[in-house]
Protein backbone atom coordinates (compact mmCIF):
# COMPACT_ATOMS: atom_id res chain seq x y z
CA UNK A 1 0.00 0.00 0.00
CA UNK A 2 1.60 3.35 -1.10
CA UNK A 3 -0.75 5.33 1.47
CA UNK A 4 -1.80 7.68 -0.99
CA UNK A 5 -4.02 10.09 0.07
CA UNK A 6 -5.78 13.16 -2.36
CA UNK A 7 -7.64 15.96 -0.80
CA UNK A 8 -10.49 17.08 -1.23
CA UNK A 9 -12.15 14.23 -2.73
CA UNK A 10 -14.96 16.06 -4.28
CA UNK A 11 -14.43 19.99 -4.80
CA UNK A 12 -17.73 22.72 -6.80
CA UNK A 13 -15.54 25.91 -7.54
CA UNK A 14 -16.62 29.22 -9.62
CA UNK A 15 -15.20 30.12 -12.31
CA UNK A 16 -12.26 32.69 -11.96
CA UNK A 17 -11.01 31.47 -8.34
CA UNK A 18 -8.29 29.98 -7.22
CA UNK A 19 -8.42 25.89 -6.28
CA UNK A 20 -5.51 23.65 -4.71
CA UNK A 21 -5.22 19.65 -4.72
CA UNK A 22 -3.63 18.04 -2.53
CA UNK A 23 -1.78 14.89 -2.71
CA UNK A 24 -0.03 13.11 0.09
CA UNK A 25 2.45 9.62 0.57
CA UNK A 26 3.65 8.34 3.71
CA UNK A 27 6.18 6.32 1.93
CA UNK A 28 8.90 8.24 1.03
CA UNK A 29 8.34 8.18 -3.08
CA UNK A 30 10.63 10.23 -5.09
CA UNK A 31 8.40 10.38 -8.43
CA UNK A 32 5.01 11.56 -7.91
CA UNK A 33 2.74 12.12 -10.82
CA UNK A 34 -0.64 14.88 -11.39
CA UNK A 35 -2.69 13.53 -14.05
CA UNK A 36 -6.41 13.96 -15.21
CA UNK A 37 -9.22 11.78 -16.67
CA UNK A 38 -11.91 13.01 -18.91
CA UNK A 39 -14.48 11.01 -21.46
CA UNK A 40 -12.63 10.77 -24.59
CA UNK A 41 -9.26 11.19 -23.20
CA UNK A 42 -8.04 9.07 -21.58
CA UNK A 43 -5.62 9.67 -18.63
CA UNK A 44 -3.53 13.09 -19.18
CA UNK A 45 -0.42 13.67 -17.21
CA UNK A 46 -0.53 17.05 -15.77
CA UNK A 47 2.84 17.63 -13.99
CA UNK A 48 5.08 15.03 -12.24
CA UNK A 49 7.88 15.65 -9.61
CA UNK A 50 11.21 13.71 -9.52
CA UNK A 51 12.39 15.03 -6.09
CA UNK A 52 11.76 18.10 -3.64
CA UNK A 53 11.30 21.42 -5.25
CA UNK A 54 11.85 19.40 -8.70
CA UNK A 55 9.23 19.64 -11.27
CA UNK A 56 8.41 19.07 -14.62
CA UNK A 57 5.70 20.01 -17.47
CA UNK A 58 3.50 16.65 -18.90
CA UNK A 59 1.13 17.57 -21.90
CA UNK A 60 -1.60 19.23 -20.89
CA UNK A 61 0.33 21.99 -18.09
CA UNK A 62 -1.44 25.04 -19.13
CA UNK A 63 -3.66 26.29 -16.40
CA UNK A 64 -1.96 24.53 -13.47
CA UNK A 65 1.34 24.74 -11.37
CA UNK A 66 2.64 23.06 -8.83
CA UNK A 67 4.70 23.09 -5.67
CA UNK A 68 6.63 19.83 -3.50
CA UNK A 69 8.35 21.51 -0.86
CA UNK A 70 7.91 18.29 1.27
CA UNK A 71 8.60 14.20 -0.26
CA UNK A 72 5.01 13.55 1.38
CA UNK A 73 2.88 16.05 -0.35
CA UNK A 74 2.20 17.30 -3.97
CA UNK A 75 0.53 20.00 -4.72
CA UNK A 76 -1.58 21.00 -7.74
CA UNK A 77 -2.59 24.18 -8.37
CA UNK A 78 -4.98 25.59 -10.89
CA UNK A 79 -4.51 29.51 -10.51
CA UNK A 80 -7.75 30.54 -11.90
CA UNK A 81 -10.25 27.42 -12.91
CA UNK A 82 -12.21 27.32 -16.06
CA UNK A 83 -15.10 25.56 -17.14
CA UNK A 84 -12.16 23.02 -18.86
CA UNK A 85 -10.69 21.98 -16.07
CA UNK A 86 -14.11 20.15 -15.00
CA UNK A 87 -12.48 16.78 -14.79
CA UNK A 88 -11.41 13.83 -12.66
CA UNK A 89 -7.58 14.24 -10.95
CA UNK A 90 -5.74 11.29 -9.79
CA UNK A 91 -2.53 11.80 -8.08
CA UNK A 92 -0.12 8.77 -8.64
CA UNK A 93 3.63 7.69 -7.33
CA UNK A 94 6.26 5.04 -9.10
CA UNK A 95 6.79 2.45 -6.94
CA UNK A 96 7.42 -1.68 -6.82
CA UNK A 97 4.60 -3.61 -7.81
CA UNK A 98 3.66 -7.20 -7.15
CA UNK A 99 5.66 -10.22 -6.71
CA UNK A 100 8.20 -9.97 -9.81
CA UNK A 101 9.22 -6.43 -8.13
CA UNK A 102 8.54 -4.56 -11.10
CA UNK A 103 7.83 -1.00 -10.80
CA UNK A 104 4.46 0.44 -11.79
CA UNK A 105 2.18 3.42 -10.60
CA UNK A 106 -0.03 3.53 -7.73
CA UNK A 107 -2.62 5.68 -8.39
CA UNK A 108 -4.90 7.71 -5.31
CA UNK A 109 -8.51 7.06 -4.90
CA UNK A 110 -9.00 10.81 -7.50
CA UNK A 111 -10.72 14.21 -6.79
CA UNK A 112 -13.62 15.22 -8.66
CA UNK A 113 -13.45 18.92 -9.36
CA UNK A 114 -16.17 20.86 -10.72
CA UNK A 115 -15.79 24.42 -12.51
CA UNK A 116 -19.09 26.42 -12.80
CA UNK B 1 4.56 11.87 -29.20
CA UNK B 2 3.00 8.76 -29.04
CA UNK B 3 -0.16 7.16 -30.51
CA UNK B 4 -2.02 4.51 -28.78
CA UNK B 5 -4.76 2.57 -30.47
CA UNK B 6 -6.92 -0.03 -28.60
CA UNK B 7 -11.05 -0.76 -29.20
CA UNK B 8 -13.35 1.40 -27.07
CA UNK B 9 -15.20 -1.13 -26.04
CA UNK B 10 -15.77 -5.21 -25.97
CA UNK B 11 -18.51 -7.55 -24.45
CA UNK B 12 -18.16 -11.21 -23.60
CA UNK B 13 -19.90 -13.72 -21.57
CA UNK B 14 -19.03 -14.92 -17.71
CA UNK B 15 -17.11 -17.46 -18.12
CA UNK B 16 -15.45 -16.92 -21.54
CA UNK B 17 -11.91 -15.36 -22.41
CA UNK B 18 -11.51 -12.57 -23.94
CA UNK B 19 -8.89 -10.66 -25.61
CA UNK B 20 -8.03 -6.73 -25.32
CA UNK B 21 -5.84 -5.34 -27.88
CA UNK B 22 -3.30 -2.24 -28.33
CA UNK B 23 -1.30 -1.40 -31.00
CA UNK B 24 1.12 1.91 -30.17
CA UNK B 25 3.80 4.25 -31.27
CA UNK B 26 6.33 6.07 -28.75
CA UNK B 27 9.38 7.85 -29.09
CA UNK B 28 12.02 4.87 -27.30
CA UNK B 29 10.26 2.09 -25.45
CA UNK B 30 10.80 1.05 -21.87
CA UNK B 31 7.85 -0.99 -20.67
CA UNK B 32 4.20 -1.20 -21.82
CA UNK B 33 1.77 -1.27 -18.49
CA UNK B 34 -2.06 -2.90 -18.37
CA UNK B 35 -4.21 -1.09 -15.80
CA UNK B 36 -7.67 -1.65 -14.89
CA UNK B 37 -10.23 1.06 -13.94
CA UNK B 38 -13.75 0.21 -12.09
CA UNK B 39 -16.29 3.03 -12.69
CA UNK B 40 -15.49 5.63 -10.21
CA UNK B 41 -12.49 4.32 -8.74
CA UNK B 42 -9.15 4.69 -9.41
CA UNK B 43 -6.96 2.57 -12.15
CA UNK B 44 -5.01 -0.39 -10.35
CA UNK B 45 -2.17 -1.80 -11.65
CA UNK B 46 -2.50 -5.39 -14.06
CA UNK B 47 0.55 -6.52 -15.80
CA UNK B 48 4.19 -4.60 -17.04
CA UNK B 49 5.82 -5.96 -19.96
CA UNK B 50 9.47 -4.98 -21.16
CA UNK B 51 10.59 -8.18 -22.84
CA UNK B 52 8.76 -10.11 -26.18
CA UNK B 53 6.49 -12.64 -24.90
CA UNK B 54 3.51 -13.65 -22.42
CA UNK B 55 3.15 -12.78 -18.54
CA UNK B 56 0.90 -15.05 -16.77
CA UNK B 57 -0.95 -14.07 -13.69
CA UNK B 58 -3.41 -16.03 -12.97
CA UNK B 59 -6.83 -15.53 -15.30
CA UNK B 60 -5.01 -12.46 -16.45
CA UNK B 61 -2.38 -12.51 -18.93
CA UNK B 62 -0.35 -9.66 -21.23
CA UNK B 63 1.18 -10.31 -24.53
CA UNK B 64 4.08 -7.78 -25.45
CA UNK B 65 5.67 -7.55 -29.23
CA UNK B 66 8.28 -4.58 -29.55
CA UNK B 67 8.69 -4.84 -33.34
CA UNK B 68 5.28 -4.62 -34.22
CA UNK B 69 4.52 -2.46 -31.25
CA UNK B 70 1.49 -4.59 -30.35
CA UNK B 71 0.59 -5.64 -27.06
CA UNK B 72 -2.77 -7.33 -25.46
CA UNK B 73 -4.61 -8.39 -22.60
CA UNK B 74 -5.99 -12.07 -22.28
CA UNK B 75 -8.36 -12.62 -19.33
CA UNK B 76 -10.15 -16.41 -18.93
CA UNK B 77 -12.67 -17.57 -17.13
CA UNK B 78 -14.53 -14.22 -17.14
CA UNK B 79 -16.13 -13.09 -14.09
CA UNK B 80 -18.94 -10.20 -13.94
CA UNK B 81 -16.42 -8.26 -11.57
CA UNK B 82 -13.94 -7.86 -14.37
CA UNK B 83 -16.44 -5.45 -16.15
CA UNK B 84 -14.24 -2.25 -15.79
CA UNK B 85 -12.02 -0.12 -18.52
CA UNK B 86 -8.58 -1.52 -19.47
CA UNK B 87 -5.84 0.73 -19.77
CA UNK B 88 -2.57 0.13 -22.45
CA UNK B 89 0.01 2.29 -21.32
CA UNK B 90 3.29 1.94 -22.80
CA UNK B 91 6.23 3.54 -21.61
CA UNK B 92 8.55 6.03 -23.60
CA UNK B 93 11.83 7.30 -23.49
CA UNK B 94 11.30 9.15 -20.60
CA UNK B 95 9.79 6.07 -18.41
CA UNK B 96 6.22 8.38 -17.51
CA UNK B 97 3.69 5.69 -19.39
CA UNK B 98 0.73 7.61 -21.65
CA UNK B 99 -2.29 5.92 -21.13
CA UNK B 100 -4.57 4.91 -24.04
CA UNK B 101 -8.46 6.08 -23.64
CA UNK B 102 -9.27 2.29 -22.57
CA UNK B 103 -11.13 -0.61 -23.86
CA UNK B 104 -14.38 -0.66 -21.57
CA UNK B 105 -14.78 -4.26 -20.98
CA UNK B 106 -18.79 -5.29 -20.28
CA UNK B 107 -19.23 -9.39 -18.77
CA UNK B 108 -22.92 -10.48 -18.76
CA UNK B 109 -24.50 -13.58 -17.69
Amino acid sequence: DAGITQSPRHKVTETGTPVTLRCHQTENHRYMYWYRQDPGHGLRLIHYSYGVKDTDKGEVSDGYSVSRSKTEDFLLTLESATSSQTSVYFCAIAEIIGTDSNYGYTFGSGTRLTVV
Amino acid sequence: GQNIDQPTEMTATEGAIVQINCTYQTSGFNGLFWYQQHAGEAPTFLSYNVLDGLEEKGRFSSFLSRSKGYSYLLLKELQMKDSASYLCAPSGGSYIPTFGRGTSLIVHP
